[in-house]
């Protein structure tokens, strides 16, 4: 079984439409991202949810919004996509104790955004 | 905002050599991890590191966590041809704890 599933994989779509990416954990973490990776493969965090609760908001545009429907699914809808929105996004999840954070992240396979 | 800066950018060596790699930070940073990415996959903990000074192996990957904390380094010894891939170096630290910051990557190419 995947620990942290993304779909869809591949996403190809044109300029000015909307689109949604989906990810589902079943490792029982309460924490889940988005990550999003640009075409020099750095990687920097969207957005973070502990317990359906948005912790994390690191100046996205607000045509992107993540929704948790529970614990372990994280979605990420994106609204009239721009060229620059082309890139890997990566959702991740993590367990986090009551000495702090661990900073381990689970990471899943990534989803590929193509906007022409 | 916090960053790392992660070098080298790439490194292309023979099987068998060692690598290393490191991560410098102008903030103090209370976490330091290695990850590694494979193509078409997403990262993959290597080592965590918690506390100043720590040195943490795991197989032929040995990490460290800087005195000063703001600097971690990661090696590789004898090299083959799956360790392949691209490093980040990944950090948090004390007053933005749950939010990971990334180094650029080192990619690895290893020539058999």
């Amino acid at each position: 079984d995947t620990a942290v599933s993304q779909t869809p994989k591949y996403l190809v779509t044109q300029m000015g439409n909307d689109k949604s990416i989906k990810c589902e954990q079943n490792l029982g973490h309460d924490t889940m991202y988005w990550y999003k990776q640009d075409s020099k493969k750095f990687l920097k965090i969207m957005f973070s949810y502990n317990n359906k609760e948005l912790i994390i908001n690191e100046t996205v545009p607000n045509r992107f919004s993540p929704k948790s429907p529970d614990k372990a699914h994280l979605n990420l809808h994106i609204n009239s996509l721009e060229l620059g929105d082309s890139a890997v996004y990566f959702c991740a999840s993590s367990q986090e104790g009551l000495a702090g954070v661990s900073g381990e992240l689970f990471f899943g396979e990534g989803s590929r955004l193509t906007v022409l | 905002g916090q960053q790392l800066n992660q070098s080298p950018q790439s490194m292309f060596i023979q099987e068998g050599e060692d690598v290393s790699m490191n991560c410098t930070s102008s903030s103090i940073f209370n976490t330091w991890l290695w990850y590694k990415q494979d193509p078409g996959e997403g990262p993959v903990l290597l080592i965590a590191l918690y506390k100043a000074g720590e040195l943490t192996s795991n197989g032929r990957l040995t990490a460290q966590f800087g005195i000063t904390r703001k600097d971690s380094f990661l090696n590789i010894s004898a090299s083959i041809p799956s360790d392949v891939g691209i490093y980040f170096c990944a950090g948090q630290t004390p007053s933005n704890t749950g939010k990971l910051i990334f180094g650029q990557g080192t990619t690895l190419q290893v020539k058999p």
